[in-house]
């Protein structure tokens, strides 16, 4: 099936470090979603989007939807032990009714 | 308010089984949509059901199927099961079909043997 272009793949960081994580599409979305998972668990909705050139928060999240539309990207300041799990992008395209096109992941594993 | 819940969370089947797996969405969300998830091909869209009707539909063969109660509780269920079956199968509610904020379940690890 379709997917999203997410990067990176995995990422190792220190306690403290800031992380940036984006995804990309062929594709224009009208809507952009990122998720968090951890092990065991289904997908935790972190943040939507639904404008080009949107910036929107949730705590030390930051994530905004390209102005191409084709693109997203999800920042996470000063990061702690406990956002450790695999974040994931999501988007709906206008011409791909409600159907969600995911990105593979991004693990992110944090060193206390 | 109560998130989606799935059961059952763990199941073992042989292949050529069948298996049902069930979805109850959080109270006051019509419209359930179920994913398969697989390390290799990430999340899958399989089907979405709103006002018991199915709205929308992945790339899946006719074994995997689905269906939706009035109360909004969904079901699906594979028939014939096949080795590559073996996932995680999430299922997500949102409140409307105007809604594209999707809140997921927390799974049913399906494993075929």
């Amino acid at each position: 099936g379709q997917q999203l272009n997410q990067s990176p793949q995995s990422m190792f960081i220190q306690e403290g470090e800031d992380v940036s994580m984006n995804c990309t599409s062929s594709s224009i979305f009208n809507t952009w979603l990122w998720y968090k998972q951890e092990p065991g668990e289904g997908p935790v909705l972190l943040i939507a989007l639904y404008k080009a050139g949107e910036l929107t928060s949730n705590g030390r999240l930051t994530a905004q939807f390209g102005i191409t539309r084709k693109d997203s990207f999800l920042n996470i300041s000063a990061s702690i032990p406990s956002d450790v799990g695999i974040y994931f992008c999501a988007g709906i395209n206008a011409g791909n009714n409600r159907k969600l096109i995911w990105g593979l992941g991004t693990s992110l594993a944090v060193n206390p | 308010k109560a998130g989606v819940t799935q059961t059952p969370r763990y199941l073992i089947k042989t292949r050529g089984q069948q298996v049902t797996l069930s979805c109850s969405p959080i109270s006051g969300h019509r419209s359930v949509s179920w994913y398969q998830q697989t390390p290799g091909q990430g999340l899958q869209f399989l089907f979405e059901y709103f006002s018991e009707t199915q709205r929308n539909k992945g790339n899946f063969p006719g074994r995997f199927s689905g269906r939706q109660f009035s109360n909004s509780r969904s079901e699906m269920n594979v028939s014939t099961l096949e080795l590559g079956d073996s996932a995680l199968y999430l299922c997500a509610s949102s409140q409307n079909l105007v809604s594209n904020e999707q809140y997921f379940g927390p799974g049913t690890r399906l494993t075929v043997t």
